[in-house]
């Protein structure tokens, strides 16, 4: 069964601690991208690879980091020097015609 | 820069025939996405179109003028279940950007 999983689905954390997320997808595809979407607003570019071992800043990027060590593992770690980092976080993977999405944690800072 | 415009909301009867449209700009164009996305979910992946003109895919059809800057998603036969958010994002080099998306409201 291939497609995008990200895990855990629902994240709680206290205001200053680092958190990281997961997105593994065994889709064979080489672009990999992260997005934050906040409720009632569009998705966010947060960073995004195109190929194992380079990534490049999206739109919003300061206060996160990933890596991509592995074509099917592309981690987002949330650092306490973001600001807001509540929100709905959404990993998708690209082809040449086709984009799919994980089914996104939902990170709450308290 | 990158810019993405579509109607914020609209509304359409079970069983009828609606156009979500989308203008956009961006730099290094190589295609554009089309997503449905219901409220708290993840998107899912509609349609794609590279080249000029109408695809269709079942009940969804999706056409593209890149001369203008143009696309449109089209639904037909509406139903309740297409109530959710449609989101228009162009790819421009490796960077997939979403516009805020259109809400649909399917009424019966």
């Amino acid at each position: 069964d291939g497609g995008i999983t990200q895990s855990p689905k629902y994240l709680f954390r206290k205001e200053g601690q680092n958190v990281t997320l997961s997105c593994e997808q065994n889709l064979n595809h080489d672009a990999m991208y992260w997005y934050r979407q906040d409720p009632g607003q569009g998705l966010r570019l947060i960073y995004y690879s195109q190929i194992v071992n380079d990534f490049q800043k999206g739109d919003i990027a300061e206060g996160y980091s990933v890596s991509r060590e592995k074509k099917e593992s592309f981690p987002l770690t949330v650092t306490s020097a973001q600001k807001n980092p509540t929100a709905f976080y959404l990993c998708a993977s690209r082809s040449d015609n086709e984009q799919f999405f994980g089914p996104g944690t939902r990170l709450t800072v308290l | 820069g990158q810019n993405i415009d579509q109607p914020t909301e609209m509304t359409a009867t079970e069983g009828a025939i609606v156009q979500i449209n989308c203008t956009y700009q961006t730099s290094g164009f190589n295609g554009l996405f089309w997503y449905q996305q219901h409220a708290g979910e993840a998107p899912t992946f509609l349609s794609y179109n590279v080249l000029d003109g109408l695809e269709e895919k079942g009940r969804f059809s999706s056409f593209l003028s890149r001369s203008k800057g143009y696309s449109y998603l089209l639904l037909k036969e509406l139903q309740m279940k297409d109530s959710a958010s449609y989101l228009c994002a162009p790819l421009g080099g490796f960077k997939t950007i979403f516009g805020a998306g259109t809400r649909l409201f399917v009424k019966a």
